[in-house]
C-alpha cells in the first residue's frame, strides 16, 4: 500500500530535549516536505527536499533541521524544542515529473506538545 | 509575497444541497497550480481537486468543481449534492512552479443530516 508514515504520532516532551520525527514514503517520490498546522494559521511549510541531499527552507524553518540521506526518508529534527513548537506536524511527498503536479501525499500527522 | 485567503472559517450545509467555499490568493507568478485539500476528522489530508493556472477550463471531479477566475485571483470550490462524508476542513492551496506550497487557513465544513 502506497503511504507516508510518520512516527511518533503523539509526543509530549520538555523544553530543550532533542527529538526527531521520522517520515518515510514507499512511493519512490523525489519531493518531500514538512508542514506544521496551527489553529487559525493553516499549514505552513517548514522545509522541503527535491531529492537526496537537496533541502531548502520553507516559510517557517527556524528551530528545525532536516536531512535527506535516502530517497524514502525525511526526518524532522528539533534540536532544542520550545513551547512555541507545540503543533501538529505533517510530512508529505510527491512525484517530480520533472515538475511537481501538486498531488501531495500526506502522512497521518504527528501531534507534538512541548512543555 | 505569496498568500492564500479563506474568508469563511466555518460553514454548514444541508445534506444533498450545494455549498461554495471561497478562496483568493496573491502571487506575482504567472505559472502555478491551485488545489483544494480536504482534512476529515481522521486528520489525513486528501487532494480534492487541482487546477492548472494556464488552463481556462474549470476543473471538475464528480461532485466537486471549481470556479477559477485568474484575473481576480479567485478559486472557489463548489460541492454539489453534499454528503455527510464531506464534513471536513477544506484547505485552498497553490504551488508556484517548482517547490513551495502555500496553504490557506482552512474552512470547516459541516454537512447537516
Amino acid at each position: 500500500e502506497a503511504q507516508v508514515t510518520q512516527n511518533p504520532r503523539y509526543l509530549i516532551t520538555v523544553t530543550g530535549k532533542k527529538l526527531t520525527v521520522t517520515c518515510s514514503q514507499n512511493m519512490n517520490h523525489e519531493y518531500m516536505s514538512w508542514y506544521r498546522q496551527d489553529p487559525g494559521l493553516g499549514l505552513r511549510q517548514i522545509y522541503y527536499s527535491m531529492n537526496v541531499e537537496v533541502t531548502d527552507k520553507g516559510d517557517v524553518p527556524e528551530g528545525y533541521k532536516v536531512s535527506r540521506k535516502e530517497k524514502r526518508n525525511f526526518p524532522l529534527i528539533l534540536e532544542s524544542p520550545s513551547p512555541n513548537q507545540t503543533s501538529l506536524y505533517f510530512c508529505a511527498s510527491s512525484l517530480w515529473l520533472p515538475i511537481l503536479t501538486g498531488e501531495l501525499f500526506f502522512g497521518e500527522g504527528s501531534r507534538l506538545t512541548v512543555l | 509575497a505569496q498568500t492564500v485567503t479563506q474568508s469563511q472559517p466555518e460553514m454548514s450545509v444541508q445534506e444533498a444541497e450545494t455549498v461554495t467555499l471561497s478562496c483568493t490568493y496573491d502571487t506575482s507568478e504567472n505559472n502555478y497550480y491551485l488545489f483544494w485539500y480536504k482534512q476529515p476528522p481522521s486528520r489525513q489530508m486528501i487532494l480534492v481537486i487541482r487546477q492548472e493556472a494556464y488552463k481556462q477550463q474549470n476543473a471538475t471531479e464528480n461532485r466537486f468543481s471549481v470556479n477559477f477566475q485568474k484575473a481576480a485571483k479567485s478559486f472557489s470550490l463548489k460541492i454539489s449534492d453534499s454528503q455527510l462524508g464531506d464534513t471536513a476542513m477544506y484547505f485552498c492551496a497553490f504551488m508556484i512552479t517548482g517547490n513551495q506550497f502555500y496553504f490557506g487557513t482552512g474552512t470547516s465544513l459541516t454537512v447537516i443530516p
